[in-house]
């Protein structure tokens, strides 16, 4: 079967940095995605990585190696806002996207 | 108004109650989605319109009976509900279905459904 794995949950201190890994196991690969969910909200795109590397964006950093079916997301100089759950999700050779159940991530003071 | 509007934002409806979702995107996006978020499980796909012709289903049980009149517009019917079935309803809608680019689904807030 197909399967997303992430932490559940996380903690880390506001203005440090945090990594949320993403393993995955699919049918083909098409593209993995990172989306910021705060509670009661929307998901929100935040990062697309098909090709092996690093891609930043501000003080998020989105990394894929696609042989070893591996993602993580890397958050710099945290901020309380930053408080929400993420979610990883990866596109099959379907074209349909698997998501993993998400990481909570809590930033203290 | 701008982004994907879902109404009602929360909904608690009894098991014998006929009720409806709606989901409505200003984007010009030709495709549009039912999510079902539970609690600490992943997003689970329910159905997908492309163009206003449903795609997919994803062995939804009847008692949720989908509607796409346009493009810009997707309802959820339901009838007959179970407990097990309150949950975030999530709408999404992106470019197309088409399988080229990152095709980046841009989601509602949801509907928080309780079913008593």
């Amino acid at each position: 079967g197909q399967n997303i794995d992430q932490p559940t949950e996380m903690t880390a201190t506001e203005g440090a940095i945090v990594q949320i890994n993403c393993t995955y196991q699919t049918s083909g690969f098409n593209g993995l995605f990172w989306y910021q969910q705060h509670a009661g909200e929307a998901p929100t795109f935040l990062s697309y990585n098909v090709l092996d590397g690093l891609e930043e964006k501000g003080r998020f950093s989105s990394f894929l190696s696609r042989s070893k079916g591996y993602s993580y997301l890397l958050l710099k100089e945290l901020q309380m806002k930053d408080s929400a759950s993420y979610l990883c999700a990866v596109r099959d050779s379907n074209y349909q996207l698997i998501w993993g159940a998400g990481t909570k991530l809590i930033i203290k003071p | 108004e701008t982004g994907v509007t879902q109404t009602p934002r929360h909904l608690v409806m009894g098991m014998t109650n006929k009720k409806s979702l709606k989901c409505e995107q200003h984007l010009g996006h030709n495709a549009m989605y039912w999510y079902k978020q539970s609690a600490k499980k992943p997003l689970e796909l329910m159905f997908v319109y492309n163009f206003k012709e449903q795609t997919e289903n994803n062995s939804v049980p009847s008692r949720f009976s989908p509607e796409c009149p346009n493009s810009s517009h997707l309802f959820l019917h339901l009838h007959t509900l179970q407990p097990e079935d309150s949950a975030l309803y999530l709408c999404a809608s992106s470019q197309s279905t088409e399988n080229s680019g990152a095709n980046v689904l841009t989601f509602g807030a949801g509907s928080r459904l309780t079913v008593l």
